[in-house]
């Protein structure tokens, strides 16, 4: 059973500071990861996409992976109260049986004014 | 405009009841997907389609059924069978399956009366 794991927060943060969402997931030959933004009774939308180790930057969000570590995390620079929401992780593989994404609960943040 | 439509926002199923739930994309996406969320939880996959005239089932497709017809729908049923149906309800779609992004539709919020 592939398991995605993420801190179901809280995690409140002051507005301008950077806040650290972070994602764990079991399945080593994972090869594709995702962050998704859901606000409360909205449905999620697409925030980062990696597939490489290393970083990727994309305005105020910048998502780190290590596979080796099987770990990929979401950072928000100058958090913005608008960024209050809750973010899923997803994780996918390749190949046969595969097809499926992964979510985890999601971590719920809360940017403090 | 490009996008995922999903209706009704909100369904009311009475009890012995079978209701559809309706999703469509103009995205021109290969791969369409339904998935049951409830609250504080992740996302659950219900079932999801490759191709059209195939499917299959995700890890909780007990009491629904689907149907894909053409490559812009697929519709989902929920069954008199599933006894605990009240969860919102998003459709997904993406390029292809595997490691492919997946958008999501507005959702359709589920209710028993």
């Amino acid at each position: 059973q592939k398991e995605v794991e993420q801190n179901s927060g809280p995690l409140s943060v002051p507005e301008g500071a950077i806040a650290s969402l972070n994602c764990t997931y079991s399945d080593r030959g994972s090869q594709s990861f995702f962050w998704y933004r859901q606000y409360s009774g909205k449905s999620p939308e697409l925030i980062m996409s990696i597939y490489s180790n290393g970083d990727k930057e994309d305005g105020r969000f910048t998502a780190q992976l290590n596979k080796a570590s099987q770990y990929v995390s979401l950072l928000i620079r100058d958090s913005q109260p608008s960024d209050s929401a809750t973010y899923l992780c997803a994780v996918n593989g390749w190949g046969f049986g595969n097809e499926k994404l992964t979510f985890g609960t999601g971590t719920r943040l809360t940017i403090i004014p | 405009d490009g996008g995922i439509t999903q209706s009704p926002k909100y369904l009311f199923r009475k009890e012995g009841q079978n209701v559809t739930l309706s999703c469509e994309q103009n995205l021109n996406h290969d791969a369409m997907y339904w998935y049951r969320q409830d609250p504080g939880q992740g996302l659950r996959l219900i079932y999801y389609s490759q191709i059209v005239n195939d499917f299959q089932k995700g890890d909780i497709a007990e009491g629904y059924s689907v149907s894909r017809e053409k490559k812009e729908s697929f519709p989902l049923t929920v069954t008199s069978a599933q006894k605990n149906p009240t969860a919102f309800y998003l459709c997904a779609s993406s390029f292809a399956g595997g490691a492919e992004t997946q958008y999501f539709g507005p959702g359709t919020r589920l209710l028993v009366l």
